[in-house]
């Protein structure tokens, strides 16, 4: 049974730092792409980050890039979010989830679409002085 | 960074309604295209893949349409378990970007 299980939330100051994993099971981290996903309590998800298989390839959303750092240790099966100098609105729940790639094809080429279709339950992350 | 307009924000539907919800990106993404249902403290969980592909499991009253710009999810007939709030994602570039969600609440 594929799992993914976050920790590492809690609570914390601005400009503190956290690291966020997501232990993986049932299935070889090392084969996908995995993902960060956030959503603010009462509010949307947000896209916080992407890393490629063997972390070669990192993709982070505007407002994180220079304080958070994905990573992954395909050897434990596990993938990390570091958070640096966190202010008060990265507070949220953070989502780990496995990154599928599938090929269509869109007129006559051929292109590749992804898709989350594991997720974690979530891990609770809250800046506040 | 691409725009994802989602419509409506919320809606009030009956079990059994046919309900529509649609994505505008504010580019052509071709079909890179996801739709995620959400229930209260849990995690997002996928429905429909590269706009039209139906997820293994998804029940089959659940079907995504469009390609481009323009992107319908529909329920055919609304049941129970469908109540929750359902986001689009685009896959196209980063950063990834979701819509807003549309709430789906009993009337």
């Amino acid at each position: 049974e594929v799992q993914l299980v976050e920790s590492g939330g809690g609570l914390v100051q601005p400009g503190g730092s956290l690291r966020l994993s997501c232990a993986a099971s049932g299935f070889s981290l090392s084969i996908y792409w995995m993902t960060w996903v956030r959503q603010t309590p009462g509010k949307g998800l947000e896209w916080v980050a992407n890393i490629k298989e063997d972390g070669s390839e990192k993709y982070y959303v505007d407002s994180v890039k220079g304080r958070f750092t994905i990573s992954r240790d395909n050897a434990k099966n596990s993938l990390y979010l570091q958070m640096n100098r966190l202010r008060v609105e990265d507070s949220a729940v953070y989502y780990c989830a496995r990154v599928v790639l599938i090929p269509y094809y869109y007129g006559s080429s051929r292109y590749h679409a992804d898709y989350s279709d594991y997720w974690g339950q979530g891990t609770l992350v809250t800046v506040s002085s | 960074a691409i725009q994802m307009t989602q419509s409506p924000s919320s809606l009030s539907a009956s079990v059994g309604d046919r309900v529509t919800i649609t994505c505008r990106a504010s580019q052509d993404i071709r079909n890179d295209l996801g739709w995620y249902q959400q229930k209260p403290g849990k995690a997002p969980k996928l429905l429909i893949y590269a706009a039209i592909s139906l997820e293994s499991g998804v029940p089959s009253r659940f079907s995504g349409s469009g390609s481009g710009t323009d992107f319908t999810l529909t329920i055919s007939s609304l049941q129970p378990e469908d109540f929750a709030t359902y986001y689009c994602l685009q896959d196209y570039n980063y950063p990834r970007t979701f819509g807003q969600g549309t709430k789906v609440e009993i009337k």
